[in-house]
C-alpha cells in the first residue's frame, strides 16, 4: 500500500515556540491530505483538509492562526502549531488518500507534541 | 450527515477468546467502510475494508461483512491473541469526496 510518513515522532517544546510537523506521501502524490488531532483515549478529532496550491480548509472551532497549515507540493504537507501552550499538547496524526472518492486514507505514524 | 458507531470499550478478552466488535452507521448513499487498528503510540493502520453491500474484508484473521439491511460492518475474529491489543477504529467514506468519518474507537485487551 502507497506510505505517507511524518516527521517527527515525538517532540517536547517550551510554551510560547513553533513547532512543525510535516507529512509527506513517499510513493504517490497526494492532491489533499488532512490533519487530525487525537486526545487520550479518544478518537480522531479533524482539523483541516490540506490542499496542494490552496488554502487549507479548517473545521469549525479550529483556530487558522494557531495551526498553519502548507501544502505546497503534492507529496508534502506541513502543520505548524505557532506559540504552543500546554493544551496544545496532544497527538496529531496526517493521512492522504490516492483518490477522491470512497479510497481508503493512508496514516502517518502519529506525533506525540508535548508542551513545557 | 454521515455518522458512524461503535460499541463502547474498553473490551478484555482472554487469549483464543472470540472477538466481536460492533460498528452501524448512518449514512447517505453507498459509502465505503473500513476498519483501522491503532497500536500504543503509533498511527492509524487500515485492517480491511469493503466498499459494496455484501461485500466481505478480510485480513490477519479479522472479518466484517458490508451489511446495507442492517447499516452494519462489525468486526470478528475467532481467536485473539495478546498481539492484538490495540484500539480498533470503524470508518466510513462517502461517495462525494467527503472526507473520512470515524467512530470513537474500541479497546481491545487481550490476557494471556
Amino acid at each position: 500500500g502507497a506510505v505517507v510518513s511524518q516527521h517527527p515522532s515525538r517532540v517536547i517544546c517550551k510554551s510560547g515556540t513553533s513547532v512543525k510537523i510535516e507529512c509527506r506521501s513517499l510513493d504517490f502524490q497526494a492532491t489533499t491530505m488532512f490533519w487530525y488531532r487525537q486526545f487520550p483515549k479518544q478518537s480522531l478529532m479533524l482539523m483541516a483538509t490540506s490542499n496542494e496550491g490552496s488554502k487549507a480548509t479548517y473545521e469549525q472551532g479550529v483556530e487558522k492562526d494557531k495551526f498553519l497549515i502548507n501544502h505546497a507540493s503534492l507529496t508534502l504537507s506541513t502543520l505548524t502549531v505557532t506559540s504552543a501552550h500546554p493544551e496544545d499538547s496532544s497527538f496529531y496524526i496526517c493521512s492522504a488518500r490516492l483518490g477522491q472518492t470512497n479510497t481508503e486514507a493512508f496514516f502517518g505514524q502519529g506525533t506525540r507534541l508535548t508542551v513545557v | 450527515g454521515n455518522s458512524v458507531t461503535q460499541m463502547e470499550g474498553p473490551v478484555t478478552l482472554s487469549e483464543e477468546a472470540f472477538l466481536t466488535i460492533n460498528c452501524t452507521y448512518t449514512a447517505t448513499g453507498y459509502p465505503s467502510l473500513f476498519w483501522y487498528v491503532q497500536y500504543p503510540g503509533e498511527g492509524l493502520q487500515l485492517l480491511l475494508k469493503a466498499t459494496k453491500a455484501d461485500d466481505k474484508g478480510s485480513n490477519k484473521g479479522f472479518e466484517a461483512t458490508y451489511r446495507k439491511e442492517t447499516t452494519s460492518f462489525h468486526l470478528e475474529k475467532g481467536s485473539v491473541q495478546v498481539s492484538d491489543s490495540a484500539v480498533y477504529f470503524c470508518a466510513l467514506s462517502g461517495r462525494n469526496g467527503q472526507n473520512f468519518v470515524f467512530g470513537p474507537g474500541t479497546r481491545l485487551s487481550v490476557l494471556p
